[in-house]
């Protein structure tokens, strides 16, 4: 079992939707990153979260730190949003630094 | 500052032949770290810098692999006696934290290699 696990692995929406995406880890973190990767490119970090909430533009992203689940939220999706959505989480272990990812969740919206 | 640059953004190579890749991280940033991601995949972790110290290196990262960050600023990660195996897309990125507290990632576009 991955440390770190997303869910859908692929979303198909509707211009307009509402959209969420999942995140469940097994190991305790010090932090947890949503990061956007689209076709060909790099990785762009959208948040960086420890607990609660992060409000950007349209996106929201929520963790709940007891049960290990974080979720990103997208509103009124447009077809820019068309991106991989990538969870990633910092061990808590004091001088671990690096990033363990889930594998993804690609996200489609049909204008 | 741009960002996180990474050098060449795309590499094709015959197997055997040795490549280098370069990534100049955000000029204050300390920490640089080394990530590998195949197709379909999330990224991997390879190693990482503090400064000029490598200070984790994982077991991904065969005898092939060489990285090196001298005078703490940019790096290079080498691959010798290239596999068909080695080819991904491998990610920089940087972060400048305070021990035990980190900030951010920036991420660097990467550099897709491909061993023909």
């Amino acid at each position: 079992k991955n440390e770190v696990e997303q869910s859908p692995q692929n979303l198909t929406a509707q211009e307009g939707e509402f959209i969420t995406i999942n995140c469940s880890y097994s190991v305790g973190i010090s932090a947890l990153h949503w990061l956007q990767q689209h076709p060909g490119g790099g990785i762009v970090s959208l948040f960086m979260l420890s607990s609660g909430k992060k409000k950007h533009g349209r996106l929201i992203a929520t963790i709940n730190i007891q049960e290990k689940h974080s979720s990103l939220h997208i509103t009124a999706s447009h077809p820019r949003d068309s991106a991989v959505y990538i969870c990633a989480v910092r061990s808590a272990n004091f001088g671990n630094e690096k990033l363990t990812f889930g594998t993804g969740t690609r996200l489609t919206i049909i204008p | 500052d741009t960002g996180v640059s990474q050098d060449p953004r795309h590499k094709i190579t015959k197997r055997g032949q040795n490549v280098t890749f370069r990534c100049d991280p955000i000029s204050e940033h300390n920490r640089l770290y080394w990530y590998r991601q195949t197709l379909g995949q999330g990224p991997e972790f390879l190693t990482y810098f503090q400064n000029e110290a490598q200070l984790e290196k994982s077991r991904l990262l065969s005898d092939r692999f060489s990285a090196e960050r001298p005078k703490g600023s940019f790096s290079t990660l080498e691959i010798q006696r290239t596999e068909q195996g080695d080819s991904a897309m491998y990610l920089c990125a940087s972060s400048l934290g305070d021990i035990p507290k980190s900030y951010g990632y920036t991420f660097g576009s990467g550099t897709r290699l491909t061993v023909v």
